[in-house]
């Protein structure tokens, strides 16, 4: 069965910072990849997805990931990071056949200022 | 990307009661997902209700407990029944569009007493 692994429980960044996010799936065939961001009290928000091709891709909010299959991750990544990123980070994965999704513990964020 | 609305927001229910969660999307979808995150963590699916057929429970998940509708392709609900203490917990519904993303509702936050 598929896995995915956050391996950073808790992150902090002080802001403008850049950020990267781990993330390592376990499957046998290429995964359709995603992250999540749930901030305080609300739902998750998809952030970006990889399902084939171009192996970096870019995402709202200034986010981008890069799917490495050598190495079994998608990190997820953004360059400068704004109080406002504060939140709780999920890597999600879905195998072809299967329609659900199986997620990653989460990396909570905190930004300082 | 589709709008989805869960009813109520947040209760506080009593040990032995029943809640029905509702959960309206703006769009007909064919596959809405039930999922659960208990404090602290990760999301875990509780089923998949596609409309005109039963719901597809997850390993750990009995109909009994957790009674699923799907009356039309724009609707579902969930009952969690017969509530305890460790069912404290945020019930967030999802529906799947375009390529195998989910999109999901803001979540029913629960306290059982």
């Amino acid at each position: 069965a598929q896995s995915v692994t956050q391996p950073d429980i808790h992150i902090t960044v002080s802001e403008g910072a850049s950020l990267e996010l781990r993330c390592n799936y376990s499957y046998g065939a290429t995964p359709y990849l995603f992250w999540y961001v749930q901030s305080p009290g609300q739902g998750l928000q998809l952030l970006l997805k990889y399902f084939s091709g171009d192996t970096l891709v870019q995402g709202i909010k200034g986010f981008e990931a890069e799917f490495k299959r050598s190495q079994s991750s998608f990190n997820l990544r953004k360059p400068s990071v704004h109080w406002s990123d504060a939140a709780e980070y999920f890597c999600a994965v879905r195998t072809g056949t299967a329609s659900k999704l199986t997620f990653g513990t989460g990396t909570r964020l905190q930004v300082t200022l | 990307s589709a709008v989805i609305s869960q009813k109520p927001s947040r209760d506080i229910c009593q040990r032995g009661t029943s809640l029905t969660i509702q959960c309206q999307v703006d769009s007909q979808v064919t596959m809405m997902f039930w999922y659960r995150q208990q404090p602290g963590q990760s999301l875990t699916l509780i089923a998949t209700a596609n409309q005109g057929s039963e719901a597809t429970y997850e390993s750990g998940f009995v109909i009994d407990k957790f009674p699923i509708s799907r009356p039309n392709l724009t609707f579902s609900t969930l009952t969690v029944s017969n509530m305890s203490p460790e069912d404290s917990s945020i019930y967030l519904c999802s529906v799947g569009e375009g390529d195998y993303e989910q999109y999901f509702g803001p979540g029913t936050r629960l306290t059982v007493t």
